[in-house]
């Protein structure tokens, strides 16, 4: 079955890079996101890649996938205190099937 | 890009009494829409597929009696929490995708729901 698994927290300083690893379970995964929560707020799309690419860089986002050991990472460049929230890593087989999310991770940024 | 609109964001109610969540996609149309639970702390959780014009399928363990799902047009699904309980208060989202392919799945707001 699907699993996708992320540590639970992260601290950085500010203008520090965060790096957030995402593993998967199911190498059929077409689709591979990145989502972030702020405290009693909805899911914000921060980024996806598709499983056929290696790496998507957008602005401070950098999100990088090894499809062979099923493990994606999302960095983030010259961390702001805005950043603070759960960053939730999903994965989907196509699309038009439900996303399975990982329990998400906490980044707290220091200033 | 592509907007979901849920309704409400929150919602106080009474056990027993009944609570509608609306999930609409302003700009685009989604044959399926998906509704999620996320309980503090913890990450989301599938509840069930709506589709378009047929019945929601639903996940193991969801009683679809009492999470009554409807999905009547291409830009609307209406999630029902019937005979709520403090057991359901929780954080309800709704995500939808366009109709063509390879697109993002785009999530609404979210609906705090509190039964007391």
């Amino acid at each position: 079955g699907e699993d996708v698994e992320q540590s639970l927290f992260l601290s950085v300083r500010e203008g520090d890079s965060s790096v957030i690893n995402c593993t998967y379970t199911d190498s059929s995964s077409t689709y591979l996101y990145w989502y972030k929560q702020e405290p009693g707020a909805g899911l914000q799309l921060l980024t996806y890649i598709f499983s056929n690419m290696d790496m998507k860089q957008d602005q401070r986002l950098t999100v990088l996938l090894n499809k062979k050991d099923k493990h994606l990472s999302l960095r983030i460049a010259d961390t702001q205190t805005g950043d603070s929230a759960i960053y939730f890593c999903a994965e989907a087989l196509s699309g038009n099937t439900p996303l399975v999310f990982g329990k998400g991770t906490r980044l707290s940024v220091i200033a | 890009g592509a907007v979901v609109s849920q309704h409400p964001s929150r919602v106080i109610c009474k056990s027993g009494t009944s609570v509608k969540i609306e999930c609409r996609s302003l700009d685009f149309q989604a044959t399926t829409m998906f509704w999620y639970r996320q309980f503090p702390k913890q990450s989301l959780m599938l509840m069930a597929t709506s589709n378009e014009g047929s019945k929601a399928t639903y996940e193991q363990g969801v009683e679809k009696d009492k999470f009554l799902i409807n999905h009547a047009s291409l830009t609307l699904s209406t999630l029902t929490v019937t005979s709520a309980h403090p057991e359901d208060s929780s954080f309800y989202i709704c995500s939808a995708r366009e109709l063509k392919a390879n697109t993002e799945a785009f999530f609404g707001q979210g609906t705090r729901l509190t039964v007391v």
